[in-house]
């Protein structure tokens, strides 16, 4: 079986510029999370999909953050326009069930780099 | 809100050395923790979890135990191995009823095991 996956693995662009990163969650699992990890810190939750709807994205730093999930399969994370501060890892994970016997699996992660 | 607390790193031991990595957490009610991995150039991967006070996850020869008395979920090896160097992250879900399915995730512990 497959496991979460991102693309791209890296992206540098340009302070304003736009770019997307893409996750392919588990199939069949209806959660769908991002989270970021930025300059070594700890990783912070950005937000949560329950198939298509948005659960929880209480963790989104601002408006130019966009999160898609059509149809409930993969999901877009869409920063525009990029500022230096976006620089780090985001981190995709899918999981089946919600409550305790929940695991939450994880993708490689897309680095990027706002320069 | 809640938190959770490592030691920082980078740590470095010898093969076979006993391994510790400090965890402690603020929450409120019951969550469950984790130890999540990250090996170089690879995703997050589950290593190991304890749903309730005084359990002990294990997995792969690590070992923690639930300690809600301390708030600690310290991660241990007795024996480690060059294959265990990567970076180890401390987290925690609240309980059922208590803000849904996010991770908390501590900054993270660099482990670099040498010959």
């Amino acid at each position: 079986e497959a496991g979460v996956t991102q693309f791209p693995s890296h992206s540098v662009i340009e302070k304003g510029q736009t770019v997307t990163l893409r996750c392919d969650p588990i199939s069949g699992h209806d959660n769908l999370y991002w989270y970021r990890r930025v300059m070594g810190k700890e990783i912070k939750f950005l937000l949560h999909f329950v198939k298509e709807s948005k659960q929880d994205e209480s963790g989104m730093p601002n408006n130019r953050f966009l999160a898609e999930r059509t149809g409930g399969t993969y999901s877009t994370l869409k920063v525009q326009p990029a500022e230096l501060e976006d620089s780090g890892v985001y981190f995709c994970a899918s999981s089946q069930e919600r409550g305790r016997t929940d695991t939450q699996y994880f993708g490689p992660g897309t680095r990027l780099t706002v320069l | 809100g809640n938190s959770v607390t490592q030691m920082e790193g980078p740590v470095t031991l010898s093969e076979e050395a006993f391994l510790t990595i400090n965890c402690t957490y603020t929450a409120t009610g019951y969550p469950s923790l984790f130890w999540y991995v990250q090996y170089p150039g690879e995703g997050l991967q589950l290593l190991l979890k304890a749903t309730k006070a005084d359990d002990k996850g294990s997995n792969k020869g690590f070992e923690a135990t639930y300690r809600k008395e301390t708030t600690s979920f310290h991660l241990e090896k007795g024996s480690v191995q060059v294959s265990d160097s990567a970076v180890y992250f401390c987290a925690l879900r609240r309980g059922i009823g208590g803000g849904g399915n996010k991770l908390t995730f501590g900054t993270g512990t660099q482990l670099k095991v040498e010959l």
